[in-house]
């Protein structure tokens, strides 16, 4: 596509619960990132892709995230058992392969848990 | 410790002045690249430069430009004649060789502009 999107928008969830986020990159793009931004924060790295591998998921939380690409396109972000600090806006970004690209970001989901 | 500080929580100016947002990063490594991004009030954030550690020329964009100093490990930003469209929140981050891949992100400089 033409940028990166992601889907939902927004999404509140009540605590417990189970949710899946999306991320559609640029078509061409073999890199994928997850960041995730507090309010009045900056984006914090959570996972990288390169194709269908993560190739570096020093970022996740906890064992409670985890995210897939199975066909080296698409991703999905899956967090179990949410809880409300994790609460925040969850960026997906790809880039063309390679060091020191700049990213194209998505416009985020916004993730509340109640 | 790799890092980048932007020390400037909010700025605030009036048209058509001129402003400086101040990057400071901290690296061990040699090669990185160091970035700027823009965040509008729409949410989604927009690539605006890159720089890699081996060229400190100055990079000059219409009103936009770039100071790159590795003797204090300053990336700055200035906006000359700023316009109410420039109200934005600004990103600096940083690209470490060996960080793999990912981006560190300072906590972001709020620039409000008013007319």
């Amino acid at each position: 596509g033409a940028g990166v999107s992601q889907t939902p928008s927004n999404k509140v969830t009540e605590k417990g619960k189970y949710v899946e986020l999306r991320c559609d990159p640029i078509s061409g793009h073999t890199a994928l990132y997850w960041y995730r931004q507090s309010l009045g924060q900056g984006p914090e790295f959570l996972i990288y892709f390169q194709g269908t591998g993560a190739a570096d998921d020093s970022g996740l939380p906890n064992d409670r995230f985890f995210a897939v690409r199975p066909e080296g396109s698409v991703s999905t972000l899956k967090i179990q058992r949410t809880e409300r600090g994790d609460s925040a806006v969850y960026l997906c970004a790809s880039s063309k392969t390679g060091f020191g690209y700049g990213y194209t970001f998505g416009s985020g989901t916004r993730l509340t848990v109640v | 410790a790799q890092k980048v500080t932007q020390a400037q929580t909010e700025i605030s100016v009036v048209e058509k002045e001129d402003v400086t947002l101040d990057c400071v990063y901290e690296t061990r490594d040699t090669t990185y690249y160091l970035f700027w991004y823009k965040q509008p009030p729409s949410g989604e954030l927009v690539f605006l430069i890159r720089r890699n550690s081996f060229d400190e020329q100055n990079e000059i964009s219409g009103r936009y430009s770039w100071n790159f100093q590795k003797s204090t490990s300053s990336f700055n930003f200035t906006i000359t004649a700023s316009q109410v469209v420039d109200s934005a929140v600004y990103f600096c981050a940083l690209s470490p060789d060996t960080g793999g891949f990912k981006t560190i992100f300072g906590a972001g400089t709020r620039l409000f502009v008013k007319a």
